[in-house]
């Protein structure tokens, strides 16, 4: 129990251009999915937290215009990364969790690369 | 505010030998603590967690950690190391409201053979 699931593992977009990533809990409904970026050795940074059906909190520094995150369903969210560039390219990991749990259920990560 | 303090960014140890990752944390609530495990290009795979029942928690894969309050440690320890264990280990830490958990910079596992 408690997957999660992001799509695509990898993707090589153009700079300029933009992508979008999807997380999905398989088999529990997530009230809050949270998004993370991880630079090569290094730790997970939170981007943002997305509770369904509301807007996102970016952390501090995160750049919502640029880092578009949709939690529309209790079962999906997506983070779109609007007009890439190569700055950009990083692992970004999404988790999710439900009720009033503290417990994270992390997907396996997209690697981005903007040429 | 919370935070966690992973000592040692590598650890290296002989397969068969005993396993010791350290982290302490900062919470000015009671708080729960996480060990998660990252082989490269994946994502974070739970070891065991500390929700304030047992002090003593046992997670997958025989890696046990023990909580103590006194000294705001919950070093990560596995009697013997597999070749398998080789990989990275962050120590997280969370229940200072809003749901976010906060994770320690990593620890390198590296097995000898």
């Amino acid at each position: 129990g408690a997957v999660v699931s992001q799509h695509p593992s990898r993707v090589i977009c153009k700079s300029g251009t933009s992508v979008k990533i999807e997380c999905r809990s398989l088999d529990f409904q997530a009230t809050t999915m949270f998004w993370y970026r991880q630079f090569p050795k290094q730790s997970l940074m939170l981007m943002a937290t997305s509770n369904e059906g509301s807007k996102a909190t970016y952390e501090q520094g995160v750049e919502k215009d640029k880092f578009l995150i949709n939690h529309a369903s209790l079962t999906l969210s997506t983070l779109t990364v609007t007009s890439a560039h190569p700055e950009d390219s990083s692992f970004y990991i999404c988790s999710a969790k439900t009720g009033e749990s503290y417990e994270q259920y992390f997907g396996p990560g997209t690697r981005l690369t903007v040429t | 505010a919370q935070s966690v303090t992973q000592l040692g960014s590598h650890v290296s140890v002989s397969e068969g030998a005993l396993v010791l990752l350290r982290c302490n944390y900062s919470s000015s609530v009671p708080p729960y603590l996480f060990w998660y495990v990252q082989y490269p290009n994946q994502g974070l795979q739970l070891l065991l967690k500390y929700t304030s029942a047992a002090t003593l928690v046992k997670g997958i894969n025989d890696f046990e950690a023990e909580f103590k309050k006194s000294e705001t440690s919950f070093h990560l320890t596995k009697p013997s190391a597999h070749m398998s264990d080789a990989a990275e280990y962050f120590c997280a830490v969370s229940g200072d409201g809003g749901f976010k958990t906060i994770f320690g910079a990593g620890t390198r596992l590296f097995v000898k053979a």
